[in-house]
């Protein structure tokens, strides 16, 4: 089975432009989450997205924005690029399932690495 | 909210022998999940292990197992008969149960970078 993909893999913006990345989840899976990582603050939750809507939401500002298609898929959207937001990204699917007993794994693809200038 | 803390920046560790990385967490949950992840240089983080809570026997993987000691709230990470590919960073992570509004959420520790030499 194919892992979870994520394009680009690196991108270069100037601040005040405005970046989507995408995120390919395993076949199978229904949820989509996203992290930011950087030095500073480590590994942070961004949101989840499951059946095309927002499951979860971290503490991050309205700039950043996603949503997911009908076929699993994610994109991630930051608008109005700031210096602070350059960072790894990565998104991560697992199964979803929402009955016990399942740990609901998230597999992470390889990132999508932000510069912004 | 849960934290999770990682006390050790790095760690180093000759090929072949055997090293335990600390991981302890806070949660007032008495269901939950944890995990140790690899990040290789590549940054392509893969899991490399997972315990249930309510799981008493301790998970492994390999040459990879875990010390969970629920009511001290620590899960610490054993590698045995290092190999130079272990050489990454290793985050733990805390998951709450499903069905709870945090679900979804994974909650990592700082990491710790570990090296292997010859």
């Amino acid at each position: 089975k194919a892992g979870v993909t994520q394009t680009p893999r690196y991108l270069i913006k100037t601040r005040g432009q405005q970046v989507t990345l995408s995120c390919s989840p395993i076949s199978g899976h229904r949820s989509v989450s996203w992290y930011q990582q950087t030095p500073g603050q480590g590994l942070q939750f961004l949101f989840e997205y499951f059946s095309e809507t927002q499951r979860n939401k971290g503490n991050f500002p309205g700039r950043f924005s996603g949503r997911q298609f009908s076929n699993s898929r994610s994109e991630m959207n930051v608008s109005t690029l700031e210096l602070g937001d350059s960072a790894l990204y990565l998104c991560a699917s697992s199964l979803a399932i929402l009955a016990g007993g399942s740990t609901d794994t998230q597999y992470f693809g390889p990132g999508t690495r932000l510069t912004v200038l | 909210a849960q934290t999770v803390t990682q006390s050790q920046p790095e760690m180093s560790v000759q090929e072949a022998e055997t090293v335990t990385l600390s991981c302890t967490y806070d949660t007032s949950e008495s269901d939950y999940y944890l995990f140790w992840y690899k990040q290789p240089p590549s940054r392509q983080m893969i899991l490399v292990i997972r315990q249930e809570a309510y799981k008493q026997q301790n998970a492994t993987e390999n040459r990879f197992s875990v010390n969970f000691q629920k009511a001290a709230k620590s899960f610490s990470l054993k590698i045995s008969d290092s190999q130079l590919g272990d050489a990454a960073m290793y985050f733990c992570a805390y998951r709450s149960p499903i069905n709870t509004g945090t679900a979804s959420k994974l909650t990592f520790g700082t990491g710790t970078r570990l090296q292997v030499t010859l």
